[in-house]
C-alpha cells in the first residue's frame, strides 16, 4: 500500500523567510497531493493541493511542486508570518478510485519573531 | 453550507468500556473517512464508508468498526478500551474520497 513520509518533524524559521517542507510517496498510481494545515486545538484544514497532471500550483504564499519521476513533493511557504505557525501534513492517494488518503507524520512549523 | 459535525466532542471512559462516536457530513457528501490522531503519529486512517459501505480499512483491531446510515451520517465504535486508545477521533467528509473537510474531532480520554 502507499506510504507517505514527511521530512522534517520540526521546523523554526525566522519571520519573513522561507519555509519548505517534503514529502516523498512510495505507489506510483497517486495522483492527487493535498496539504492540510492544523493549528492548535482545531481541525486539519486544506490549503493547497495538486494533482499529477501538473508540476507546480502556487496560491499567494503558497506554492506546492510535484516530481512524478522522483515520487517527491514539497511545500513552499514564502514570506512568512506568525499565523503561519501550525502543524501541515502532506497526503497522497490515487483520487481516480476514490483510494484512502493516506498522510505523512507531519511537520511543526515555529516562526520566529 | 454546515461543516461536518461530531459528538460527542470530549468523552471519558474506562478501560474495558466501549463506545460509539458520531459523525455527520456536509451534505452531499457521500464518503466518510475516520482518523485518529495522537500526540506524535500524525493522522492515522481507520476506515472509510461510502454509500452505507466500508470501502477502505487502516490497520486497526477489529475493536474498531464503524457504520454509516442512508443518510451518510456514520458511526464509530470502539469496544473494550485500552489506555492507548486515548486519542482525538476526526472524521472527514467528501464528495468522491478526495478534498477530505474534516470535524471538529470527538476527544477521547480512557482511564
Amino acid at each position: 500500500g502507499e506510504n507517505v513520509e514527511q521530512h522534517p518533524s520540526t521546523l523554526s524559521v525566522q519571520e519573513g523567510d522561507s519555509a519548505v517542507i517534503k514529502c516523498t510517496y512510495s505507489d506510483s498510481a497517486s495522483n492527487y497531493f493535498p496539504w492540510y494545515k492544523q493549528e492548535l486545538g482545531k481541525r486539519p484544514q486544506l490549503i493547497i493541493d495538486i494533482r499529477s497532471n501538473v508540476g507546480e500550483k502556487k496560491d499567494q504564499r503558497i506554492a506546492v511542486t510535484l516530481n512524478k519521476t522522483a515520487k517527491h513533493f514539497s511545500l513552499h511557504i514564502t514570506e512568512t508570518q506568525p499565523e503561519d505557525s501550525a502543524v501541515y501534513f502532506c497526503a497522497a492517494s490515487k483520487e481516480s478510485s476514490a483510494s484512502k488518503i493516506i498522510f505523512g507524520s507531519g511537520t511543526r512549523l515555529s516562526i520566529r519573531p | 453550507k454546515a461543516g461536518v459535525t461530531q459528538t460527542p466532542r470530549y468523552l471519558i471512559k474506562t478501560r474495558g468500556q466501549q463506545v460509539t462516536l458520531s459523525c455527520s457530513p456536509i451534505s452531499g457528501h457521500r464518503s466518510v473517512s475516520w482518523y485518529q490522531q495522537t500526540p506524535g503519529q500524525g493522522l492515522q486512517f481507520l476506515f472509510e464508508y461510502f454509500s452505507e459501505t466500508q470501502r477502505n480499512k487502516g490497520n486497526f483491531p477489529g475493536r474498531f468498526s464503524g457504520r454509516q446510515f442512508s443518510n451518510s451520517r456514520s458511526e464509530m465504535n470502539v469496544s473494550t478500551l485500552e489506555l492507548g486508545d486515548s486519542a482525538l477521533y476526526l472524521c472527514a467528509s467528501s464528495l468522491v474520497g478526495a478534498e477530505q473537510y474534516f470535524g471538529p474531532g470527538t476527544r477521547l480520554t480512557v482511564t
